[in-house]
């Protein structure tokens, strides 16, 4: 069965600094989709950013990027120039018809 | 933004009476979901449809029920609201495309408390 780890409950970057999050996940199958959603106090999910396994290259959305490695079954996100609005509950998640996601990672942005 | 609505957004009721929550959407999307969020457990499928009037369960389908009689409108029904039934709902949309759903976009949750 697939799964997706996220090894780090918390984690706290400085203002316009530049944080990581990790996730790794288990499949079997060549296909698939990687997403990052982000959920801030007001618990609304929010896509931040989707990878197709097909596409060798890293998704990026303005400050958001990840780095894929499918043979390593590992799906990073970077956030670049950290603001206090991306304080917030990320979850990575995994999509092959059914949406798997990992428990979380708890972002804290200091001023 | 996609276009999913939520109703209601909170909701405050008493154990053994029937609560239905709604989902609305707008992107004409196929697949909708319903999910519950509670802490420690992340988010958790209840039921799924992929058309109208076609559903499935997900891993935490008891208690619940579900339908959807027309495309926009998916409903989670509780027959008998118990206190193990306080969460957070989340309704979710998805497109189907290549072979298998895309992206799920999410409403903004509905809060319910079972006293």
């Amino acid at each position: 069965a697939q799964t997706v780890t996220q090894s780090q409950p918390e984690m706290s970057v400085q203002e316009a600094e530049t944080v990581t999050l990790s996730c790794t996940y288990d499949t079997s199958e060549s296909d698939y989709y990687l997403f990052w959603y982000k959920q801030p106090p007001s618990r609304q999910m929010i896509l931040v950013i989707r990878q197709e396994a097909y596409k060798q290259q890293n998704a990026t959305e303005n400050r958001f990027s990840v780095n894929f490695q499918k043979a390593a079954k590992s799906f990073s996100l970077k956030i670049s120039d950290s603001q206090l609005g991306d304080a917030a509950m990320y979850f990575c998640a995994y999509n092959r018809g059914k949406l798997i996601f990992g428990q979380g990672t708890e972002l804290s942005v200091k001023p | 933004d996609a276009g999913i609505t939520q109703s209601p957004r909170h909701k405050v009721t008493e154990t053994g009476t029937p609560v239905t929550l709604r989902c609305h959407q707008t992107e004409n999307h196929r697949y909708m979901y319903w999910y519950r969020q509670d802490p420690g457990h992340g988010l958790r499928l209840i039921h799924y449809s992929y058309g109208v009037k076609d559903t499935d369960k997900g891993e935490v389908s008891d208690g619940y029920s579900v339908s959807r009689s027309k495309t926009e409108d998916f409903l989670l029904t509780l027959e008998s609201a118990t206190s193990s039934q306080t969460s957070v709902y989340f309704c979710a949309i998805s497109a189907f495309t290549s072979g298998f759903t895309d992206t799920q976009y999410f409403g903004p949750g509905t809060r319910l408390t079972v006293l």
